[in-house]
This record gives C-alpha cells, structure tokens and sequence, in this order.
C-alpha cells in the first residue's frame, strides 16, 4: 500500500525557534498533500491543502506566516512552525493523496509531537 | 458548510457482541463517506470507504442519503477492534479535502 512517512516524530524547542517538519510519500507522487493538527482527545483539524509547485491553502484562522508551507516536489511536502511558543505545541499529522481505483485516497503520516518549552 | 458528527465519544462493548458506531453529515451535494481507524500507538488508516460497498474486518458501512448517515457496524466485535474511529466527508467545492468527525474511541472488553 502507499505509505507516508513523517520526520521527526518528536521535536522539543525552545520558544522563539523554528521548527520543520517533513512529509514524505514514499511509493506514490502526491500532487496534493495536506496538513492537520490534532490537540489531545480531539479530532483532527485540517490547517492546509499543500500543491506541488503552487502556494498552499490555507483553512480559516490559520496564519500562514506562522505555518509555512512548502511542496516543492511530488513526494516531499514541508511545514515550518516559525517562531514556535508554548501554545504551538500539539500533534501534527499530514497525509498524501494517491489517487487508486478511481478515488483519491489520503494516506496518513504517523505524526509529530511538537512540544514547545 | 459541511459537517460531520459521531455523537458518541466512547463505545463499550463486551467481546462478541455487536457494535455500531454513528456518523451524520451535512453537506449540499453527493458527498464520498470514508471510515478511518487509529490502533493505540498507530497512524490514521483507511478502514473503508462508502463507494466500494466493502466488509474489511467485519466491519460494513451504508451510505443513507435520507438520513445523511454512515453508520459503522460489526456484528461481533473482537478485542483487536479496541480503537478511535473517525468518520470522514470529502467532496464537491471542498476538492479532496477530507472533513472528520469528533471520533469515537471503541473499547472491546473480553
């Protein structure tokens, strides 16, 4: 099956410091890939619809400048928290679409846990 | 706007009994309905979707667009079953964006 891999999967900070996730589609390009953050016993809330070679969407109340966003190839999509403060801290989770049996499916990284001191 | 709502947060059932697990959406259009699990200590994974009409572990799900509903159901649940649930809308203007719902942990005791 298609896999995503998600790096790293637990980043402590200092606040005021940046931090970059990575999303990796492993077996399958993904022209579309997508961000999410999970705080805990809650669901997961979508931040961004990430496009190969164009900017990222982003949902309601998410500010770019804090979450950015790169897509700069089909297997590799990269989230930089930007100034990181205690508040950013929660579960980051992306997945990558793949397109089989005529559906567009996500498949899911296995998350990382950003704790900012 | 769309929605989706899994009114029960927690499901506790003895081994072998039956287990359904709700989901109701709102959405102005022909929505693709999706379950996805999340074992302890596991990533999000497709469980099933409502287009391929599909039994993965037991599990089936009906798409009712009278009652804008996707319930889950298993005849007999299993200890293994133990996990979150998520049901999930994608569709229309949203693209592939997929919207979930609040989840609901399953707890299968023996």
């Amino acid at each position: 099956g298609a896999v995503v891999s998600q790096h790293p999967s637990r980043v402590i900070c200092k606040s005021g410091t940046s931090v970059k996730i990575e999303c990796r589609s492993l077996d399958f390009q993904a022209t579309t890939m997508f961000w999410y953050r999970q705080f805990p016993k809650q669901s997961l809330m979508l931040m961004a619809t990430s496009n190969e070679g164009s900017k990222a969407t982003y949902e309601q109340g998410v500010e770019k400048d804090k979450f950015l966003i790169n897509h700069a190839s089909l297997t590799l999509s990269t989230l930089t928290v930007t100034s990181a403060h205690p508040e950013d801290s929660s579960f980051y989770i992306c997945s990558a679409s793949h397109r089989a049996q005529g559906l567009n499916i996500q498949y899911f990284g296995a998350g990382t846990r950003l704790s900012v001191l | 706007a769309q929605r989706v709502t899994q009114p029960e947060k927690l499901l506790s059932v003895f081994k072998g009994a039956p287990v359904e697990l709700k989901c109701n959406y709102s959405y102005s259009g022909s929505p693709e309905l999706f379950w996805y699990v999340q074992y302890s200590r596991q990533r999000l994974q497709l469980l099933l979707r409502h287009i391929s009409r599909e039994s993965i572990k037991g599990f089936t799900a009906d798409l009712n667009k009278g009652e804008t509903s996707f319930h889950l159901k298993k005849p007999f649940a299993q200890e293994e079953d133990s996990a979150m649930y998520y049901c999930a809308l994608s569709g229309g203007t949203a693209g592939n964006k997929l919207t979930f719902g609040g989840g609901t942990r399953v707890l299968v005791k023996p």
